[in-house]
């Protein structure tokens, strides 16, 4: 596609509900990102993924939240039994480099976001 | 951990006044990113800067990166209406066997007309 793709852009769910967040990158990008931005703050790093493999889920607040891309491409964000603090965009990001370099010069390419509001 | 802080938080500016946002590092970055969020939109990517000292220029934005790679700054000369949103600045350390990028709060910026 022409851009990341994220779905669905809004969603609301009932305290303890599970939801399950969409990213589709850019076609051939080696690496994703998952970000959580909440409001009129800088987006927290939560999980990377090279290809399939997770190579780092530290950022991922809790065991409720869990991230997968097995086969490389689509990735999906799950959040089980959903808090109030879990309310917050959702921004998945990918690049067209695998990050291992240390002089990585992958821009980040950000999709739009999934607006998570838990009541 | 790796922290990346950013001053001011806001910023509000008169239509053809600078301003100016900094970034400093807890650590030394393999490079640093600056990216543009508009409001109601999501980060988009405007220069990235990886050597020491290092100043580059996109028409009326200046971006320097510290001499100790731990700092750096954007600068926007006589700011328009359209330079409206928040700039955040996202630093590369090399942690965990990969470059993570760690981002900064972000300035928000306001210009009235």
């Amino acid at each position: 596609g022409a851009g990341v793709s994220q779905s669905p852009r809004y969603k609301v769910a009932k305290r303890g509900q599970d939801v399950a967040l969409r990213c589709d990158p850019i076609s051939g990008h080696v690496s994703l990102f998952w970000y959580q931005q909440a409001l009129g703050q800088g987006p927290e790093f939560l999980t990377y993924f090279q290809n399939e493999a997770q190579l780092d889920k530290s950022g991922l607040p809790s065991d409720r939240f869990f991230a997968e891309r097995p086969e490389g491409s689509v990735s999906t964000l799950k959040i089980q039994r959903t808090q109030q603090e879990d309310s917050a965009v959702y921004l998945c990001a990918s690049s067209h480099d695998a990050s291992r370099g240390l002089m990585n010069t992958g821009e980040l390419f950000f999709g739009e976001g999934s607006r998570l509001t838990v009541l | 951990g790796q922290q990346v802080m950013q001053i001011p938080q806001y910023q509000h500016v008169q239509e053809g006044e600078d301003f100016t946002t900094y970034c400093n590092s807890s650590t030394t970055l393999s490079n640093i990113q600056w990216y543009k969020q508009r409001p109601g939109g999501h980060p988009v990517f405007l220069i990235q800067l990886v050597k020491s000292g290092e100043v580059k220029k996109q028409k009326r934005l200046t971006f320097q990166f510290g001499e100790a790679k731990k700092n750096s700054s954007l600068h926007i000369t006589a700011t328009q209406t359209t330079d409206v949103g928040t700039y955040f600045c996202a630093g590369r350390v090399f942690s965990g066997g990969y470059n993570k990028l760690i981002f900064g709060a972000g300035t928000r910026l306001a210009v009235h007309p």
